[in-house]
């Protein structure tokens, strides 16, 4: 039940867009729409992003979309500000697993 | 507001006990399945356990089958985590979250989260 794979970290600059993969396999990403992305600033809780591969809560900025082709989910977010420097984690359900699998998480620097 | 709060996080020894408590509030958690995920302190989410609606099913992730129990107390709006024979690589935060309506599948919202830390 190895994680999802995602890049360490990610940079970019304020006003530029920047995209987080996540890449997974036919057992999880690839056969199901059961992926969802998280964010998570410093000793705080993640927080729910998207859901349903590309769909976004109440709340959330439209800044913020997400997508899937094949075994790999992308996030992307445009228009960087400060505040979206934080921790991303992706997660899918897996057949192979007792429930979910969750990326390794990736590392967002707003420069 | 729908919120969750976690507690009963400390300090054990190896081998030792320790249960876990999530208060929820703000929504009807009779109606929700609930889960537990865990956190290494700066590394990934790991989901841990997940409990249906009414306490009947659950299901558990291989690392902690057999040592840790999750149920449910609707008329208290309380969540519980029993871990048992615990090791230093349960040492991380434990978050309770909310899971999603109907057939959907993702966490919604989280609470703060509770240290465990297992160590002689």
């Amino acid at each position: 039940q190895s994680a999802l794979t995602q890049p360490a970290s990610v940079s970019g600059s304020p006003g530029q867009s920047i995209t987080i993969s996540c890449s997974g396999s036919g057992s999880d990403i690839g056969t199901y729409k059961h992926v969802s992305w998280y964010q998570q600033h410093p000793d705080k809780a993640p927080k729910l992003l998207i859901y349903e591969i590309d769909k976004r809560p109440s709340g959330v900025s439209n800044r913020f979309s997400a997508s899937k082709s094949d075994n790999t989910a992308s996030l992307t977010i445009s228009g960087l500000q400060a505040e979206d420097e934080a921790d991303y984690y992706c997660c899918s359900y897996a057949s192979s697993a007792a429930f979910v699998l969750f990326g390794g998480g990736t590392k967002l620097t707003v420069l | 507001e729908v919120q969750l709060a976690e507690s009963g996080g400390g300090l054990v020894q190896p081998g030792g006990s320790l249960r876990l408590s999530c208060a929820a509030s703000g929504f009807i958690f009779s109606d929700y399945w609930m889960h537990w995920v865990r956190q290494i302190p700066g590394k990934g989410l790991v989901w841990v356990s997940r409990i249906d609606t009414d306490g009947s099913t659950t299901t558990y992730a291989d690392s902690v089958r057999g040592r840790f129990t999750i149920s449910r107390d609707n008329a208290k709006n309380t969540l519980y985590l029993q871990m048992n024979s615990l090791r230093a690589e349960d040492t991380a935060v434990y978050y309770c979250a909310r899971g999603a309506w109907g057939s959907a599948v993702f966490f919604d919202p989280w609470g703060q989260g509770t240290l465990v830390n297992v160590s002689s």
